[in-house]
């Protein structure tokens, strides 16, 4: 069946600077693609979404890129800061919600 | 945020015993899910619901089972709980699409 991926396991960043976290997903078909940020011991907490019909959506410090040619999502998070730490999944919106196995993001002072 | 809790937040149990938890949401969502979280594997839909007594497997519902009787209750049960159900499991609510509202977890130990 299709799926979520991640490029990378694990992201070590220094404070300060921009963080970019990548995902690929494999179905043309959702309409969302979703960014969720979980502590340790914590849920999963919602960041930022955006729709299959657009190509970019900023938040407070994010910036969600969807570039569905090659099926590519990225999470960019301007001036990482130490909060910032975190496994981050992405998620696709198809019918029910299915998720990647995360990245962790670590950020060094 | 929801308001959405889960029960038991800590439980050990025994190969081949039943085991329910229980999710409860005040936020009048029509939408619930239950998620698996294990190492490698990220967050796993085990079933879903979409109203009173609406509910639909997920990629990993053999094993579990769910009702729904109340649009605040949504309970998870392991008919009969095997070591491979050792896993936090994980609640949440859909406030519109796209935007889950999780509850803090329910982790679960079979020996």
């Amino acid at each position: 069946g299709e799926s979520v991926g991640l490029h990378l396991p694990t992201l070590s960043v220094q404070e300060g600077d921009n963080s970019i976290i990548n995902c690929a997903y494999s179905n043309s078909a959702s309409d969302y693609f979703i960014w969720y940020k979980q502590e340790s011991g914590k849920g999963p907490q919602f960041i930022i979404d955006i729709r299959s019909n657009m190509d970019k959506r900023q938040g407070q410090r994010v910036t969600v890129l969807l570039n569905k040619t090659v099926k590519h999502l990225s999470l960019q998070i301007a001036a990482t800061q130490p909060g910032d730490s975190a496994v981050y999944f992405c998620a696709e919106n198809w019918g029910d919600m299915r998720f990647g196995a995360g990245t962790r993001l670590t950020v060094k002072p | 945020d929801a308001g959405i809790t889960q029960s038991p937040r800590h439980k050990v149990t025994e190969t081949g015993t039943p085991v329910t938890l229980r999710c409860h949401q005040t936020e009048n969502h029509r939408y619930m899910y239950w998620y698996r979280q294990d190492p490698g594997h990220g967050l796993r839909l085990i079933h879903y619901s979409y109203g009173v007594k609406d509910t639909d497997k997920g990629e990993v519902s053999d094993g579990y089972s769910v009702s729904r009787s109340k649009t605040e209750d949504f309970l998870l049960t392991l008919e009969s709980a095997t070591s491979s159900q050792t896993s936090v499991y994980f609640c949440a609510s859909l406030e519109r699409p796209g935007e889950l509202f999780f509850g803090e977890g329910s982790r679960l130990t079979v020996l």
